[in-house]
């Protein structure tokens, strides 16, 4: 059973840089695992952040940047927001069109 | 734009059935993956199914197989959930996404939900 790691949450002061990771409990993440990147506010569906590790999707602002940093994917913000403040969800690529879900990092702007 | 709406949600009782769909437009539909994820309340996002662009191939999460059933209909842009022998656990809002495979793998577009109440 692979399971997707992230940190549960964080908090970061407003125009702050946060990095959120997200790991595998048994492995190293790489970008053959094509990480993604998924923000949700409460009542709100999911948006697409980050695609391939490292690509915006259509409308990100650059403040919003995907990397690996070590063993797992990252997701840094730079100069962070009050509307950025949500639930930011990782998913990594098994193959076979199969993805894990990473259980969600709630951020805290504050 | 690219459109995504999910409808059948509804309260069921225990061990019931219901079909969810989720109506595409604005883009080329049949030219995509397509899946179900939902997010129990309060919970993380799970996927529950994936079915290929041309319904050849489909996926379960191990939570629903054998219970649930996903395909689409191309002439009509629309994606289906049938879910059977529903659970308390089933309870969650069901989202519907645009599955970008073949060398990016993960989801375009995301539409806004359809909420699932199973009681007892």
């Amino acid at each position: 059973q692979t399971v997707v790691t992230q940190e549960p949450s964080f908090s970061v002061s407003p125009g702050g840089t946060v990095t959120l990771t997200c790991g595998l409990s048994s492995g190293s993440v790489s970008t053959s695992y094509y990480p993604s990147w998924y923000q949700q506010t409460p009542g709100q569906a999911p948006r697409t952040l980050i695609y391939s590790t490292n690509t915006r999707s259509s409308g990100v602002p650059d403040r919003f940047s995907g990397s690996i940093l070590g063993n797992k994917a990252a997701l840094t913000i730079t100069g962070a927001q009050a509307d950025d403040e949500s639930n930011y969800y990782c998913v990594l690529y098994m193959g076979s069109d199969i993805v894990v879900f990473g259980g969600g990092t709630k951020l805290t702007v504050l | 734009q690219v459109q995504l709406v999910e409808s059948g949600g509804g309260v069921v009782q225990l061990g019931r059935s219901l079909r969810l769909s989720c109506a595409a437009s604005g883009f080329t539909f049949r030219n995509y993956g397509m899946y179900w994820v939902r997010q129990a309340p309060g919970k993380g996002l799970e996927w529950v199914a994936v079915i290929s662009y041309d319904g050849t191939n489909k996926y379960y999460g191990d939570s629903v197989k054998g219970r649930f059933t996903v395909s689409r209909d191309n002439s009509k842009n629309t994606l289906y959930l049938q879910m059977n022998s529903l659970r308390a656990e089933d309870t969650a809002v069901y989202y519907c996404a645009t599955w970008r495979g073949s060398g990016y793998y993960y989801f375009d577009y995301w539409g806004q939900g359809t909420l699932v109440t199973v009681s007892s």
